[in-house]
C-alpha cells in the first residue's frame, strides 16, 4: 500500500506570499494531522481533520488554515508568510489500533521563506 | 502546558552495545506513548508504541513505560551504525475521540560508532 504522500517536496517563497501544501493519507485512513518542525525541534501540532471536520488546533496564528476533502486528502494554507515559517511541514495519517491511534508521517514539505 | 522532555544528546555508543533513550512527560493522564526515528533530512518513522505499564519488545527494540514516574524509555540492543538518527518521544495530547494531537520532545541524537 502507498504511504502518506505530500506535495511539493520543496518550496521557496518570499515573505508576505501565500502557500498551499497538499497531503494524501494512507488508503482507508480518514484522519490527517499537520505538524510544523523547525530545525532542532520536535514536530509541533498545527491541525487535525477527521471526516472533513476540524478536530484539533494547535497554538498557531490564524494565518494557518486547513481543510479536508471528501477523498480524505488535505490542504494546509499559510498566508502572509514570515521568515519564521521556514520549516519542514509534516502530514500524518492516523490509524486506529483498537482503542488507540497511531500516526504515520509523510515525507514532508520543506518550506523556505526568504 | 503539556511537555515532553528528552536529553538532546548526542548519545554515542559503540556498535553492538545497548543504547538507552529516556523521556519524561508532564501530563499524568497521558495514555499513548510513541517512539519515532528520524534520519537527517527525513520525516519521522514510527518504531514503537506503548500504552500500558511495563515492557514491549519488537526485534532489537524494547519500550518501557512507567506511568507512576511519568517515564518512557527505549532500549536498542546490538546497536548498529544504521541506528544513528534522532529519536523522538511523543505523547498523545488529546484525550478525546480522535487522539490526533501528539506532543513531541526535542529528540535525542544517537550516534553508533563502528
Amino acid at each position: 500500500d502507498a504511504g502518506v504522500t505530500q506535495s511539493p517536496t520543496h518550496l521557496i517563497k518570499t515573505r508576505g506570499q501565500h502557500v498551499t501544501l497538499r497531503c494524501s493519507p494512507i488508503s482507508g485512513h480518514k484522519s490527517v494531522s499537520w505538524y510544523q518542525q523547525v530545525l532542532g525541534q520536535g514536530p509541533q501540532f498545527i491541525f487535525q481533520y477527521y471526516e472533513k471536520e476540524e478536530r484539533g488546533r494547535g497554538n498557531f496564528p490564524d494565518r494557518f488554515s486547513a481543510r479536508q476533502f471528501p477523498n480524505y486528502s488535505s490542504e494546509l494554507n499559510v498566508n502572509a508568510l514570515l521568515l519564521g515559517d521556514s520549516a519542514l511541514y509534516l502530514c500524518a495519517s492516523t490509524y486506529r489500533q483498537g482503542t488507540f491511534y497511531e500516526q504515520y508521517f509523510g515525507p514532508g514539505t520543506r518550506l523556505t521563506v526568504t | 502546558q503539556k511537555e515532553v522532555e528528552q536529553n538532546s544528546g548526542p548519545l554515542s555508543v559503540p556498535e553492538g552495545a545497548i543504547a538507552s533513550l529516556n523521556c519524561t512527560y508532564s501530563d499524568r493522564v497521558s495514555q499513548s506513548f510513541f517512539w519515532y526515528r528520524q534520519y537527517s533530512g527525513k520525516s519521522p518513522e514510527l518504531i514503537m508504541s506503548i500504552y500500558s505499564n511495563g515492557d514491549k519488545e519488537d526485534g532489537r527494540f524494547t519500550a518501557q513505560l512507567n506511568k507512576a514516574s511519568q517515564y518512557v524509555s527505549l532500549l536498542i540492543r546490538d546497536s548498529q551504525p544504521s541506528d544513528s538518527a534522532t529519536y523522538l518521544c511523543a505523547v498523545n495530547g488529546d484525550y478525546g475521540g480522535s487522539q490526533g494531537n501528539l506532543i513531541f520532545g526535542k529528540g535525542t541524537k544517537l550516534s553508533v560508532k563502528p
